[in-house]
This record gives structure tokens, sequence and C-alpha cells, in this order.
């Protein structure tokens, strides 16, 4: 089980769309609709913004999007905002009742 | 308003079992649509998942902690807890309890404890 593929880094400016992507394999993203994505802010805990691909929870702003092609996932946030600055982390089930997270992605709001 | 709230040492010495406990306040630790699960974050590094489980079931693991973690439900206390066997400075972390939907398969976790920084050293 290895852990999900993402950049290490992406920016935009307010205003902004920026994407991130989340590459996994044929075994986790490519077969099951069960990505998540994670919001966290410095010294916080992670808050889910993106469930079952592209479903947001109750009070996330529709400015954050959720799709997948394939193997590779992506969150799209749009109209950035300076306080989307964070790290973004992917989650996928990954067989056998196991689930797998992505390395992290640092969004700077420049 | 669901509340998660991890306690336990702050320190363990290598070769030993880190043991901590997770509080939930606020709904059921008994529900039908929800797993229990711990994650960890080693300092600046990425989440990493140890483990879930539920009421009445099977723990599940991380392939690469599962002979060494533990993670059990009492739920008379409204309590998830987690052992650690074994531990190294790579165990060296931030640890995060956490609920876990599992409607058809455990996936996402919508609800975060704050965490509990485990430091492993003698």
């Amino acid at each position: 089980q290895s852990a999900l593929t993402q950049p290490r880094s992406v920016s935009g400016s307010p205003g902004q769309s920026v994407a991130i992507s989340c590459t996994g394999t044929s075994s986790d993203v490519g077969v099951y609709n069960f990505v998540s994505w994670y919001q966290q802010h410095p010294g916080k805990a992670p808050k889910l913004m993106i469930y079952d691909v592209t479903k947001r929870p109750s009070g996330v702003p529709d400015r954050f999007s959720g799709s997948k092609s394939g193997n590779t996932a992506s969150l799209t946030i749009s109209g950035l905002q300076a306080d989307d600055e964070a790290d973004y982390y992917c989650c996928s089930y990954a067989d056998t009742n196991t689930v797998v997270f992505g390395g992290g992605t640092k969004l700077t709001v420049l | 308003q669901l509340q998660l709230q991890e306690s336990g040492p702050g320190l363990v010495k290598p070769s030993e079992t880190l043991s901590l406990t997770c509080i939930v306040s606020g709904d059921s630790i008994s529900s039908d649509y929800y797993y229990w699960g711990w994650i960890r974050q080693s300092p600046g590094k990425g989440l990493e998942w140890i483990g879930s489980i539920y009421d009445g079931g099977s723990a599940f693991y991380n392939p690469s902690l599962k002979s060494r973690a533990t993670v059990s439900l009492d739920t008379s206390k409204m309590q998830l807890s987690l052992k650690l066997s074994s531990v190294t400075a790579a165990d060296t972390a931030l640890y995060y309890c956490a609920r876990q939907g599992w409607r058809p398969v455990p996936k996402d976790f919508d609800n975060w404890g704050q965490g509990r920084l485990v430091t492993v050293s003698s």
C-alpha cells in the first residue's frame, strides 16, 4: 500500500482557480469512488472538504469541487481566498477495509 | 455536537508501548454508520492512517503497522484506544482520532480530535 502522489506545492493569486492532483493506482483511486480531501491549517486538525470524489459536507463552500479521471483525482478551488492557504491531503479507499492518504500539497495564495 | 479528545503520555521510551485513548462525546460510539479510527502525522510530514474499528466488528490496520498496532473500543466508556508496541523514534508524531464513514466501505474522516503529540525518546 503506497501513499497517493500529490504535488508538493501549488500556488495561485486571489480570485484565480487552482487544481491539486492525487494520483493512485488501479487498486485504489482508479477503481473506487471513495476519494476524500482534507484541508489543514498550521497547528489545526484536518477538515473534511470533499468526500465520495465530488460531494461537499455541509458548510463547505461550493468553491471547492472534486473530480476523478482514471487513477487521478483532483481538487479544484475556484475564487481563491487568502484563507484557502493551507495543506491539502487526498485519501482513498484501497481494498480490504484499508485507506491510504496522499503526501499532501501546500497551497500558497500569492 | 460531536467532540473527540485524545489523551495519553506525551513521552514514551524506545521499545515500549504507546497507549492513547480518545473520548467521544456528542454521538454514540455504537452508531451503525461509523467506524472510529486513528491517524498520525510525523513532524512536518503527511497523514498516515493507522487503523479503524466499529462497534461489534473487527479492527482493520495499515499493513505497514499491523503487527504493532491494536485499536479497540469501549462502548461503556465511549472510548477509542490505540496501542502501538515496540516504538522507535520514527513513531514520534501527532496522533489523531477521528470518526470515519463506512457505508458501504470505510472511507472519509468527517470529525477529528485536536491530536496528541507523542515523542519517542529515552
